[in-house]
């Protein structure tokens, strides 16, 4: 079985300031990883994807993260935060078997928050 | 027009109605999920559909039931609407083929329960 444990349900960085969002998983296979974004009152965006090969991925919108296998986790970072990145993300892990439930298995969330 | 679109996008409904909430896609793939949302417990499966004929439950299927009417068409039921299943409920589809690339999540319905 998989999981994703997002650490903080809230986080808070001023404008500007380097946004680190904490992902760690377990999974019986290879996985894998997303990050997913939602602004107020919409669906969900992807904002990047771990499959294979490069352990540093870019995404949309200036963020990236990093599979470190040996620590089990695909942290979100951004160097400078800016006031429309404030929203709800959410980590995700697939181990796209197509033995099972192959449907993406969610954190619980964190809540970012840019203050001025 | 959306590759994943759901209706209603937002319903209020009262405790004990069926309601259905329908979801079509436009994008040919072959495996369709429901999810709900709830504040601070992210998105859980309610129950998956890899073809017509296959369906099968997820995380939290009791009080939901579901049907796949054409490889485009997956319906999500509440035959009796009780509070606690007010929440943001997500429509998706799959290609394995495709592999990571192959997700789509519709824009969601919000449904309440009173």
């Amino acid at each position: 079985a998989q999981s994703v444990t997002q650490l903080g349900s809230h986080v808070s960085v001023s404008e500007g300031a380097l946004v680190l969002l904490r992902c760690n998983y377990s999974s019986s296979v290879p996985p894998y990883l997303f990050w997913y974004v939602q602004y107020p009152n919409q669906g969900l965006q992807l904002l990047l994807k771990y499959t294979t090969g490069a352990t540093l991925v870019k995404g949309i919108n200036g963020f990236e993260a990093e599979f470190k296998k040996s620590e089990t986790s695909f942290h979100l970072t951004k160097p400078s935060a800016h006031m429309s990145d404030a929203a709800e993300y959410f980590c995700a892990v697939s181990d796209f078997s197509g033995g099972g439930a192959d449907g993406l298995t969610f954190g619980k969330g964190t809540h970012l928050i840019i203050q001025p | 027009d959306a590759d994943v679109t759901q209706t209603p996008r937002n319903r209020i409904t009262k405790t004990g109605k069926r309601i259905m909430l329908e979801c079509s896609q436009t994008k040919g793939h072959d495996r369709m999920y429901w999810y709900r949302q709830d504040p601070g417990l992210g998105l859980r499966l309610i129950y998956y559909s890899f073809d017509v004929k296959d369906i099968n439950k997820g995380e939290i299927s009791d009080g939901y039931s579901v049907s796949r009417q054409a490889q485009a068409k997956f319906s999500l039921s509440l035959e009796s609407a009780i509070p606690n299943q007010t929440a943001l409920y997500f429509c998706a589809t799959s290609n394995p083929g495709q592999g990571a690339n192959g997700y789509t999540f519709g824009s969601g319905t919000r449904l309440t329960v009173v």
